[in-house]
């Protein structure tokens, strides 16, 4: 079974251009997560779906940061314009639905931004 | 603060047991702890999550003290495959709250 599959795996633009990051979650997986990864740091929960509804976006920096799950499937996060401070490795992780169900994570987007 | 306390890093030798801690005062009695482990260049992958009675399954072990303010990870036999930074987590509504994590040196 393929797991959780995460496009670019790297990517490096200049600042204040967009970028997007696709991520493909597990078969059968309804809740989706994005998160982001500081150098050195824990990854730390940007948004969370439930099928196609955002149910945690708390940490999400809503001023550039954007992400969508239109059919419940597959999902994009984008940032625009992207800051110097945007660095980050960008995991998607998905599980099965329910509360503290194991999740999966892909390989991450690793972000430079210049 | 919901996120938990590890030591930064810690040794082992290979094929010794590894006794990793973790500190979570403030887990509320509904919280459960979760481990798991990020190799270089990977994703985290999950080893194990308990809420109040000792856990086991093929990676690993978890210990919970009886207070529930801290628990253990031990891995029975240290391969260098185990070498990785490992992430004691209290799970809070529904998400995981990460820390930085203990990074685990094997020696061969």
């Amino acid at each position: 079974e393929a797991g959780v599959v995460q496009s670019p795996r790297y990517k490096i633009i200049e600042k204040k251009q967009p970028v997007a990051f696709w991520c493909n979650p597990i078969s059968g997986h309804n809740t989706l997560y994005w998160y982001r990864q500081n150098l050195g740091q824990g990854p730390e929960l940007l948004i969370r779906y439930e099928n196609e509804e955002a149910v945690d976006d708390s940490q999400l920096p809503k001023d550039r940061f954007s992400a969508e799950r239109l059919k419940g499937v597959d999902s994009t996060l984008k940032i625009q314009p992207a800051e110097l401070g945007d660095s980050a490795v960008y995991l998607c992780a998905s599980s099965a639905s329910g509360a503290y169900n194991e999740q999966f994570f892909g390989p991450g987007t690793r972000l430079t931004v210049l | 603060d919901a996120k938990t306390t590890q030591p930064n890093s810690m040794e082992s030798n290979e094929e010794e047991p590894v006794h990793l801690p973790c500190n979570h005062s403030t887990i509320s009695g509904t919280d459960y702890i979760h481990w798991y482990r990020q190799l270089p260049s990977q994703g985290p992958e999950y080893v194990i999550h308990g809420l109040t009675s000792n856990v086991n399954n093929r990676m690993a072990s978890l210990a919970i003290a009886e207070d529930r303010k801290s628990s253990t990870l031990i891995l029975h036999r240290a391969t260098l495959r185990d070498a990785a930074v490992y992430y004691c987590i209290r799970g809070s509504q529904g998400n995981l709250i990460f820390g930085k994590g203990t990074k685990l040196s094997v020696k061969p």
